[in-house]
């Protein structure tokens, strides 16, 4: 059974930062591009960063781009995101998702999701 | 930058299809994803590169790709198909990128 458990949500101000992980079970971890998908309260969902599988590539989306970094350790099979100079439309619930294809070279659909952790940039 | 336009909401009456639809620029060149979201719950996929069902979604699920509009269509709709659903697909410039979503209500 694949297992996807985030950590490391919280209140915290703006321009401070914050690192969340994504503790994975039940897959082959380096073979699966992840991703990091999020809600903003009341809002749709929004695409965040994916660490493809096989190529070793990331992609971000332009509204975290120089801000946010996808990372990933194989070793410990865990997926980060460190979120530096955070805004208040930051604020969402964040999901780490594990992709549906194995070997993949880029990313092709979110199979398997998080419950999510929430974020909350505020003063 | 590419743009997936779904309709805010579409109601249906219990037992009859439910047609939510996702346009986009020559959307028919590109793999279409579809996912559920039940409030307080996790995103779930239901239909993946266009017409593709995972494993444990209900026939009723069936989708289609065509010229500028996807449809994701639900048949002999419940009450437990009330839910938010996202149109999904990777754009030319390396984004993945949402629609803005529909919220089915089942009458």
């Amino acid at each position: 059974e694949v297992r996807l458990l985030e950590s490391g949500g919280g209140l915290v101000q703006p321009g401070g930062s914050l690192r969340l992980s994504c503790v994975a079970s039940g897959f082959t971890f380096r073979t699966y591009a992840l991703s990091w998908v999020r809600q903003a309260p009341g809002k749709g969902l929004e695409w965040v960063s994916t660490f493809s599988g096989a190529a070793d590539k990331t992609y971000d989306a332009d509204s975290v781009k120089g801000r946010f970094t996808i990372s990933r350790d194989n070793s410990k099979n865990t997926l980060y995101l460190q979120m530096n100079n955070l805004r208040a439309e930051d604020t969402a619930v964040y999901y780490c998702v594990k992709d549906g294809i194995r070997g993949s070279p880029g990313s092709e659909f979110f199979l398997d999701w998080g419950q999510g952790t929430l974020v909350t940039v505020s003063s | 930058s590419y743009v997936l336009t779904q309709p805010p909401s579409v109601s249906v009456a219990p037992g009859k299809t439910a047609t939510l639809t996702c346009g986009g620029n020559l959307i028919a060149s590109k793999n279409v994803n579809w996912y559920q979201k039940r409030p307080g719950q996790a995103p779930k996929l239901v239909i993946h590169y266009d017409d593709d069902r995972p494993s444990g979604i209900p026939e009723r699920f069936s989708g289609s790709n065509s010229g500028n509009t996807a449809t994701l269509t639900i048949a002999r709709v419940e009450a437990g198909d009330e839910a938010d659903y996202y149109c999904q697909v990777w754009d030319n410039i390396d984004h993945w990128v949402f629609g803005g979503g529909t919220r089915l209500t089942v009458l």
